[in-house]
C-alpha cells in the first residue's frame, strides 16, 4: 500500500460544530504532517508528528487539535472554526529524513 | 529570512517543447530540494529529490539540476504533453528533521 488516505473528502461545518479529519497510511512512515492550502497558494505546514509525538506546531490556533493514536493514523479535531479556516487540508507522510512526502488527496473544508 | 522562490507564476508552452521551471533560494543552503506536481483539488505528488552534492537527477522525461553557486534549481520536462499541465511546486528542507516548505508554484499549461 503506497497511499495516504484522507476522510472525508468534503466537509461542510458550522462555526459551532465539532468535527474530525482522518488520515491513514500503511507504508511504515514514521513522520506525518498536516498542511493547510488556500486557493492558488502553496501548502502551509500546520503540525508534524515524528514517531507518534508532536514535534512541530506552527503556531496553529487551538481550535485545531491534532492527535496521533498510532503510527498509521493521524487525526485533526476541529472546533469553533471560522469561515476563514475554509481550505483544503492535506495530510502527508514520509520516512523521517531525506525522502519525498506522500500526500493524501485532501479534505475540502467549508466553514459556514 | 530563508526563502524559496518560484518567480514564474504561470508558463505556457507548445506541445513537444521542453518546459523549464526555476526555483531560487536565498539566505541558506538547503541540503536538498524536492519537486512536486499538483493537479487542481488534489494533493501534491512527489516527483524528484536532488541533494546539494548532486548536479543533476533524471526520471523519464523529467530532469532536475541543482546549482549551489547560482542558488538555483531548474526543473525540465522534455517532449511536453498536454497531460503535463499542472502546478509544479519546489520545496526545501534542510538536513535533519525539518519539514518541507513550499515555493508558490508555477502553473504550467502545455498547448496542443
Amino acid at each position: 500500500d503506497t497511499e495516504v488516505t484522507q476522510t472525508p473528502k468534503h466537509l461542510v461545518m458550522g462555526m459551532t460544530n465539532k468535527k474530525s479529519l482522518k488520515c491513514e497510511q500503511h507504508m511504515g512512515h514514521r513522520a506525518m504532517y498536516w498542511y493547510k492550502q488556500k486557493a492558488k497558494k502553496p501548502p502551509e505546514l500546520m503540525f508534524v508528528y515524528s514517531y507518534e509525538k508532536l514535534s512541530i506546531n506552527e503556531s496553529v490556533p487551538s481550535r485545531f487539535s491534532p492527535e496521533c493514536p498510532n503510527s498509521s493514523l493521524l487525526n485533526l479535531h476541529l472546533h469553533a472554526l471560522q469561515p476563514e479556516d475554509s481550505a483544503l487540508y492535506l495530510c502527508a507522510s514520509s520516512q523521517v529524513t531525506d525522502y519525498g512526502y506522500t500526500f493524501g488527496s485532501g479534505t475540502r473544508l467549508t466553514v459556514v | 529570512s530563508q526563502k524559496i522562490e518560484q518567480n514564474s507564476e504561470a508558463l505556457n508552452i507548445q506541445e513537444g517543447k521542453t518546459a523549464t521551471l526555476t526555483c531560487n533560494y536565498t539566505n541558506y543552503s538547503p541540503a536538498y530540494l524536492q519537486w512536486y506536481r499538483q493537479d487542481p483539488g488534489r494533493g501534491p505528488v512527489f516527483l524528484l529529490l536532488i541533494r546539494e552534492n548532486e548536479k543533476e537527477k533524471r526520471k523519464e522525461r523529467l530532469k532536475v539540476t541543482f546549482d549551489t553557486t547560482l542558488k538555483q534549481s531548474l526543473f525540465h520536462i522534455t517532449a511536453s504533453q498536454p497531460a503535463d499541465s499542472a502546478t509544479y511546486l519546489c520545496a526545501r528542507e534542510n538536513s535533519g528533521n525539518t519539514p518541507l516548505v513550499f515555493g508558490k508554484g508555477t502553473r504550467l499549461s502545455v498547448i496542443a
